[in-house]
Order: C-alpha cells, then sequence, then structure tokens
C-alpha cells in the first residue's frame, strides 16, 4: 500500500535545466513533506521539507511547490548541475518517513 | 565526525542463519529508526525508537526481526532465521523527537543472503 507516489522513475536533463519531479499523497494526516537525495552507496539525506500550510519553500537552487488541495507536491532544481545527478525521494512523515519510489535523475555535461 | 554509523557495512549469509546488525546514533538524537532498502525502491520504514522505547513497528517486519534500544543510545537489528527475500540494505536513522522530517540517515549495512 503505497502511501506516498512519485513520478518520473527516471529523468535525463541536459545542464542548466530544471527537472521537476512530482509526488501526490492520500494521507492528510501528514505533518511534514520532505524530499530526500541519495547518491550510489551513500544513506538518504534531507534536501529541503515543506508544511502542508505552506505552498513553496525555496533553498537556493531547490524549490518546493504544495498544493493541499490537491494533495501533490512537487521539487524543481533551478540550474541543474551534472553534481545533482542522483536519486530522488520524495516523502511524507507522521513520525515516521514515508517515502516514494525515487526518481533517478541524471543531468548531462 | 559525529553521524550515524553502521556496522558492518556488508554482511553475506547463508539462508537459515541468524543475523544481527548495529547502529550508532548521533549522540544527542533521541529517536533512531531502522528502514530497509531493496534495489531501485525507496526505503521503507520498520520501526523506531523513542529513547529506550520502541515506539511502532511496521507489520513489513515479522516475528524473525527483533529490535533493541537497551539504553537509548546504540540499537541493534537482529534477522532470525534469514530468508533470501531478507536481501536488502538495512538503514538507520536518528533525529530529535519534534522533528522527525530530518532524520540523518547512515551509511547501511547490505545483507546478502545466499
Amino acid at each position: 500500500q503505497q502511501q506516498v507516489k512519485q513520478s518520473p522513475q527516471s529523468l535525463i536533463v541536459q545542464k542548466g535545466g530544471i527537472p521537476i519531479i512530482n509526488c501526490a499523497y492520500e494521507n492528510t494526516a501528514f505533518d511534514y513533506f520532505p524530499w530526500y537525495q541519495q547518491f550510489p552507496g551513500k544513506g538518504p539525506a534531507l534536501l529541503i521539507a515543506i508544511r502542508p500550510d505552506v505552498s513553496e519553500k525555496k533553498e537556493g537552487r531547490f524549490t518546493i511547490s504544495f498544493n493541499k488541495s490537491a494533495k501533490q507536491f512537487s521539487l524543481h532544481i533551478m540550474d541543474s548541475q551534472p553534481g545533482d545527478s542522483a536519486t530522488y525521494f520524495c516523502a511524507a512523515t507522521l513520525d515516521k518517513i514515508i517515502f516514494g519510489k525515487g526518481t533517478r535523475l541524471h543531468i548531462l555535461p | 565526525d559525529t553521524g550515524v554509523s553502521q556496522d558492518p557495512r556488508h554482511k553475506i549469509t547463508k539462508r537459515g542463519q541468524n543475523v544481527t546488525f548495529r547502529c550508532d546514533p548521533i549522540s544527542e538524537h533521541n529517536r533512531l529508526y531502522w528502514y530497509r532498502q531493496t534495489l531501485g525502491q525507496g526505503p521503507e520504514f520498520l520501526t523506531y525508537f523513542q529513547n529506550e522505547a520502541q515506539l511502532e513497528k511496521s507489520r513489513l517486519l515479522s516475528d524473525r526481526f527483533s529490535a533493541e534500544r537497551p539504553k537509548g543510545s546504540f540499537s541493534t537489528l537482529e534477522i532470525q532465521r534469514t530468508e533470501q527475500g531478507d536481501s536488502a540494505m538495512y538503514l538507520c536513522a536518528s533525529s530529535l523527537m519534534g522533528v522527525s522530517y530530518e532524520q540523518y540517515f547512515g551509511p547501511g549495512t547490505r545483507l546478502t543472503v545466499t
């Protein structure tokens, strides 16, 4: 029973482009919606997080857009760089983290 | 370095054997979590502790799995009578209470059951 649905599974973007990853959730009790970044051989690391009463949050080149009524949220990466190539997970929290299945992002140099 | 550490990093075992993994969280964090990640999937929650109390266990955690955090510091995850389906990366994370979205993950223990 997947509570957080993520798309696309993989994404290839030219350097400088703006990759967008989308997620949808079902449980309105979730209290935070974080995004995690994972490099091969490493554990996931928190990138940015948003509360459900906020529509947008920016941290550096990363932006979360949140649509509470549609129960959807997305991650935008501005001016993407080859070093951003990683797997990105959207998630939702209620004490524990419920992760999406991940998006493998590749930024072409 | 005060990050989350896990030991061992890799474990190969034969089906039917028992294995135990250890996690050392960030020292001031009172919450500790275990997740399992298979190839191409997101981490799946297994269980979590607040100090030494185990507060929640996933339905994924069969009776062959047991976790402890005896003194509210390090934690162990034991899998008894391992099966090939147990092959996965086992991730440990820690956080402060009230900031559960900000979890710090260890590098994981990769288990291969042959």
